[in-house]
């Protein structure tokens, strides 16, 4: 069974980088036809996509945080990590890494972590 | 950007059929996915491609798609049914695709 487990510092100051990583078990990140991602959501609300990337470092991002997300993967540990830079508290939220079954024409995301709350405060 | 639309809350009671829509320009183009998530918890894909189920996720729950409107289908609603659920599609109508996810209905069983 495929397992994904988040890691990283639950606090954050503002202006200060982000670093989150997912460890995937039970299978490997180089599958083909799979994509890995990172989902966050605000305290009470709804989810928002913030990034996927393929095993060979080909990566998609959401145009509202592009400017400030970095997704990279390392195959030699089965992990793939996001770094989201210059946080403030908007970027407080439960961080959830996500495997994306990618096909041409749609991307289903069919295994999540447990997410991991991240609170950006001084 | 791509938008979809979904309502913030929908009631029902116990044995009933619930529907919750998910609006979107010319959605029926595109493959609609369905999550499940309840307190506290990871979301779960409850259904894909519009209408097919992953396995171990009850016939109660089934899907449509057409024209603007893509609806998740509960029937027979029981008590652990209430949850968020969430609407996503692939965007890949730019040179940047992406995950878009509708803002979230929370189901409500009376």
């Amino acid at each position: 069974q495929l397992q994904l487990q988040e890691s990283g510092p639950g606090l954050v100051k503002p202006s200060e980088t982000l670093s989150l990583t997912c460890t995937v078990s039970g299978g490997s990140i180089s599958s083909s036809s799979y994509y890995w991602g990172w989902i966050r959501q605000p305290p009470g609300k709804g989810l928002e996509w913030i990034g996927s990337i393929y095993y060979s470092g080909s990566t998609y991002y959401n145009p509202s945080l592009k400017s400030r997300v970095t997704i990279s993967v390392d195959t030699s540990k089965n992990q793939f990590s996001l770094k989201l830079s210059s946080v403030t508290a908007a970027d407080t939220a439960v961080y959830y890494c996500a495997r994306l079954l990618a096909t041409g024409t749609t991307a289903i995301i069919d295994y999540w972590g447990q997410g991991t709350l991240v609170t950006v405060s001084s | 950007s791509y938008v979809l639309t979904q309502p913030p809350s929908v009631s029902v009671a116990p044995g009933q059929t619930a529907r919750i829509t998910c609006g979107g320009n010319n959605i029926g183009s595109k493959s609609v996915h369905w999550y499940q998530q309840k307190p506290g918890q990871a979301p779960v894909l409850v259904v894909y491609d519009d209408s097919d189920r992953p396995s171990g996720i009850p016939e109660r729950f089934s899907g449509s798609n057409s024209g603007n409107t893509a609806t998740l289908t509960i029937s027979r609603v029981e008590a652990g049914d209430e949850a968020d659920y969430y609407c996503q599609v692939w965007d890949s109508s730019s040179d940047h695709p992406y995950v878009v996810f509708g803002g979230g209905t929370k189901l409500t069983v009376l």
